[in-house]
């Protein structure tokens, strides 16, 4: 029983280059969301997703695209890192009110 | 908007001793209310939740939470701490029956806990 699972789980990138996260998930949920965990402000929404090609802007989506092809997968592309892009990042999904998160993605921009 | 706030930044106790962690969340309507846990290094998971009915809530490992509508509260407590709950805590909440609402967050509670 797989999950949600994320890659990588660790990266280091500089700044201005372009970076996928992928987050993937067996359940067949429906709903999935990206999150990013900073000190000082928990975890806030970046985007989310009903179903598949259907996608939608959380609370801090500037510089950050996301696409949705498959119900399984969630891929958060940050198209030119910047350096308040360093955090981690949490994938989750949810068929109903209750979300599931994976292990997380630390993400350092230099 | 909704908004939650968690009063403790940092809480250290000794091994036995009694946690209350405080959560409140601003919203005229009704809610969901979720706390999480997060493990040194490892991701979040669903300590409790609370959508309706008693409004006591048992979850995992010994927690349990009260949500008292006056008070716009849902405090998370447990009678005596371990070592192994030293983690972070978040308090969460979202809009009900309306699968796939994100979840808004508290800003976590460091717990550690001396042995």
């Amino acid at each position: 029983d797989a999950g949600i699972t994320q890659s990588p789980r660790y990266k280091i990138t500089e700044t201005g280059r372009q970076v996928t996260l992928m987050c993937h998930q067996t359940w067949s949920h429906s709903y999935m969301f990206w999150y990013r965990q900073d000190l000082g402000h928990g975890l806030r929404l970046i985007y989310y997703s009903a179903a598949a090609d259907i996608t939608d802007k959380g609370e801090v989506p500037d510089g950050y695209v996301v696409s949705r092809s498959k119900t399984e997968n969630f891929p958060l592309t940050l198209e030119s890192a910047t350096r308040s892009q360093t955090s981690v990042y949490f994938c989750a999904s949810s068929e109903s009110e209750t979300q599931y998160f994976g292990p997380g993605t630390r993400l350092l921009v230099l | 908007a909704q908004s939650v706030s968690q009063h403790n930044h940092h809480v250290i106790l000794s091994e036995a001793a009694s946690l209350e962690l405080g959560c409140n969340y601003s919203y005229g309507g009704t809610v969901n209310l979720f706390w999480y846990v997060q493990y040194p290094g490892q991701h979040l998971q669903l300590l409790l939740k609370y959508f309706s009915g008693d409004p006591l809530v048992k979850g995992i490992k010994g927690f349990e939470a009260e949500f008292i509508k006056s008070k716009f509260s849902f405090n998370l407590r447990k009678p005596s701490v371990q070592w192994s709950d030293t983690a972070e805590y978040f308090c969460a909440v979202s809009s009900p029956n309306q699968a796939g609402t994100a979840l808004i967050f508290g800003k976590g509670t460091t717990l550690s806990v001396s042995s």
